[in-house]
């Protein structure tokens, strides 16, 4: 079955970096468009990132363009997202979400790794 | 301020029927479905409109018709007791609804 997890979060203080990692198996990862959708404490849910499933495409939501950048590594399996310039508004859930379909709905979450921005 | 609007809350008696719904302004794409229990990831209930993903209750369907989708829930049971949110896609960018927390009294 598809398994999706998350790690690297943690607390950073404001303008601080950090880099999500999600490791993927159950799934042929090379052929899927992977995301990261994200969730403040007690909020809802908010789209973060595309990447196309060969690597070649990147979309940012406007909240993050310039400060973030993802990727992934089809030889191993692993989709990134390395955060810069976080701010306290940065702080949520990051879920790392496979895509399916013509345009992408998201069928597979990942557990999420929690990422704090706070002094 | 989320595009797509959603009641806050909705409930229901074991047994029922309900309803949520998702309206935007305008028509767009196809609108996908999610369930949240507390503490839980997102799973998908709901895609392209009205398709269900294998393994989920026939209990739970979707329509849509212009600027309105619909998730509906028919025989209720507590375990339905979650936060449902409808999500759509708009030139690369997805937009979810304020999602709907769903009470089974």
């Amino acid at each position: 079955q598809v398994q999706l997890v998350e790690s690297g979060g943690g607390v950073v203080q404001p303008g601080g970096s950090l880099r999500l990692s999600c490791a993927a198996s159950g799934l042929s990862f090379r052929a899927y468009n992977m995301h990261w959708v994200r969730q403040p404490p007690g909020k809802g849910l908010e789209w973060v990132t595309l990447i196309s499933f060969d690597g070649s495409e990147g979309y940012y939501a406007d909240s993050v363009k310039g400060r973030f950048t993802v990727s992934r590594d089809n030889s191993k399996n692993t989709l990134s997202l390395q955060m810069n310039s976080l701010r306290p508004e940065d702080t949520a859930l990051y879920y790392c979400v496979k895509g399916a379909g013509s345009p992408n709905y998201f069928d597979f979450w990942g557990q999420g790794t929690l990422v704090t921005v706070s002094s | 301020q989320s595009v797509l609007t959603e009641p806050a809350s909705v409930s229901g008696s074991p047994g029922q029927s309900i309803t949520i719904s998702c309206s935007r302004s305008s028509s767009y794409y196809f609108v996908s479905w999610f369930q949240q229990h507390p503490g839980k990831a997102p799973k998908l209930m709901i895609y392209q409109g009205d398709k269900r993903p294998s393994g989920v209750s026939d209990r739970f369907s979707g329509s849509q018709t212009g600027n309105v989708a619909s998730l509906t829930i028919s025989g209720l049971q507590t375990e339905d007791e979650a936060d449902y949110y409808c999500c759509t896609y708009e030139g690369y960018n997805w937009v979810f609804g304020g999602g709907t927390k769903l009470t089974v009294l």
